[in-house]
């Protein structure tokens, strides 16, 4: 089963809206990091959260780890062509592995 | 810095070759993990390291195999290649990760391997 699952799998987002994606596990997130994959390119590191209830921003997008450290979101305020691609959260678990979830492809529509 | 260096970018492979996929990185990270990417999926952890001379085994290690006798290179070997093992394969490093100390992984750009 997968340890970290994301929500929606898919997004289409008429441009200038907001959105949120989600990412729950059943187990405590120790570091939870969120990553942005373009189309057929590497990873690129966004945030990355520890302390439960820490949120942090970046230009428009906005990361929330909650009080019991099991889930997370994502949100992006007035959307972009930019913001298009795939949504990653990863986790550690407290080991040295780090797993991540199965993505969220956001396409953005004009 | 470079940061995390993978090479080649793409490949196409007959059913039963071998080759490596090579990584390097210049940042003197301890913590080293290859990940392959199937379509519309996210990552599946094949074998990590925390340091020179340790390896050990992620979610999917089967077929492939790793070593690390350096700070800076961390190869993936594929002995008998099979189709199931079409995919993009990415390498990354950092500082280390456990249940206090977090830092972010730097993923390198990946490379799209084809079994057929």
């Amino acid at each position: 089963s997968q340890e970290l699952e994301q929500s929606p799998q898919s997004l289409i987002v008429q441009e200038g809206k907001n959105l949120t994606i989600n990412c729950t596990s059943s187990k405590t997130l120790y570091g939870l990091y969120w990553y942005k994959q373009k189309y057929g390119e590497g990873l690129i590191f966004l945030m990355m959260l520890q302390k439960g209830g820490e949120e942090k921003s970046h230009e428009k997008i906005t990361a929330k780890l909650d009080e019991k450290k099991q889930q997370s979101s994502l949100h992006i305020t007035a959307s972009q062509p930019s913001h298009a691609g795939i949504y990653l959260c990863g986790s550690n678990f407290g080991n040295e592995k780090l797993t991540f979830g199965t993505g969220t492809r956001l396409t953005i529509i004009p | 810095n470079a940061g995390v260096t993978q090479t080649p970018k793409f490949r196409i492979l007959k059913i039963g070759q071998s080759m490596t996929l090579q990584c390097t990185q210049d940042m003197n990270h301890n913590y080293m993990y290859w990940y392959r990417q199937d379509p519309g999926m996210g990552l599946k952890l094949i074998y990590y390291s925390v340091g020179a001379g340790i390896t050990d085994k992620g979610e999917v290690p089967n077929g492939y195999n790793v070593s690390r006798s350096t700070t800076e290179d961390f190869p993936l070997r594929l002995e008998l290649a099979a189709p199931s093992q079409t995919s993009v394969y990415f390498c990354a490093s950092s500082y280390g990760t456990g249940s206090s100390y977090n830092s972010p992984l730097h993923f390198g750009n990946g490379t799209r391997l084809t079994v057929t």
